[in-house]
């Protein structure tokens, strides 16, 4: 099956500095790469999501770049706001089984006003 | 937009009961649901895929007598915790795909679960 890695597991940044979140997956077959906040006690959010037919996709202080050879994609936060701290998740799908998601540990982002 | 609703959302039970958690999907059919559970500082784990009129598929590990599943209708799939003790206290996630290609997850807010 799956296995989706994610690092690095924290990560503390300055507010308005950039703070970057990768991920790699293992099954060919996914071309499905959302990316999730999740705050304590609350559902995940999903913030971006990129699917494999794209190289990069951006949303204002948000971007997601997808490299299928080597199966990694990863998570640009620019600009950075303590409102951005919370715990961010990765995942990873194929078309195949109603979307069936595998996640990564995820990372908990802390930034500092 | 779709709207995944979870009840209770939040459960406090005592050691030997069964609690019985309900996901719905709102404003759109879903055939297949998939449970996760998620310990505190931890990620999502998938349980079971849960599939209108037929049996869940369960994932590894996790024991299909103790956590039955139930998607009875188009828009409704239900988690029972059978027996529950201290260790299956636990936040419990539901989420429903999207039509298409893609499958982008629905979530629902998700249950606290609790078991003194």
């Amino acid at each position: 099956g799956e296995n989706v890695e994610q690092h690095p597991s924290t990560l503390s940044v300055q507010e308005g500095d950039s703070a970057v979140i990768k991920c790699t997956y293992s099954d060919s077959a996914s071309n499905y790469f959302p990316w999730y906040k999740q705050e304590l006690g609350k559902r995940p959010q999903l913030i971006i999501d990129i699917r494999s037919n794209v190289g990069e996709k951006k949303d204002q202080r948000i971007a997601v770049t997808l490299n299928k050879t080597a199966k990694h994609f990863s998570l640009h936060i620019t600009e950075t706001q303590p409102e951005d701290s919370a715990v961010y998740f990765c995942a990873a799908s194929s078309g195949t089984n109603a979307g069936k998601s595998t996640f990564g540990d995820g990372t908990t982002l802390t930034v500092k006003p | 937009g779709a709207v995944v609703s979870q009840h209770p959302s939040w459960v406090i039970c005592k050691s030997g009961t069964s609690v019985k958690i309900e996901c719905r999907s709102l404003d759109f059919q879903a055939t297949t649901m998939f449970w996760y559970r998620q310990f505190p500082k931890q990620s999502l784990m998938l349980m079971a895929t849960s599939n209108e009129g037929s049996k869940a598929t369960y994932e590894q590990g996790v024991e299909k007598d103790k956590f039955l599943i139930n998607h009875a209708s188009l828009t409704l799939s239900t988690l029972t915790v059978t027996s529950a003790h201290p260790e299956d206290s636990s936040f419990y996630i539901c989420s429903a795909p999207s039509q298409g290609r893609y499958n982008e997850q629905f979530f629902g807010p998700g249950t606290r679960l609790t078991v003194l």
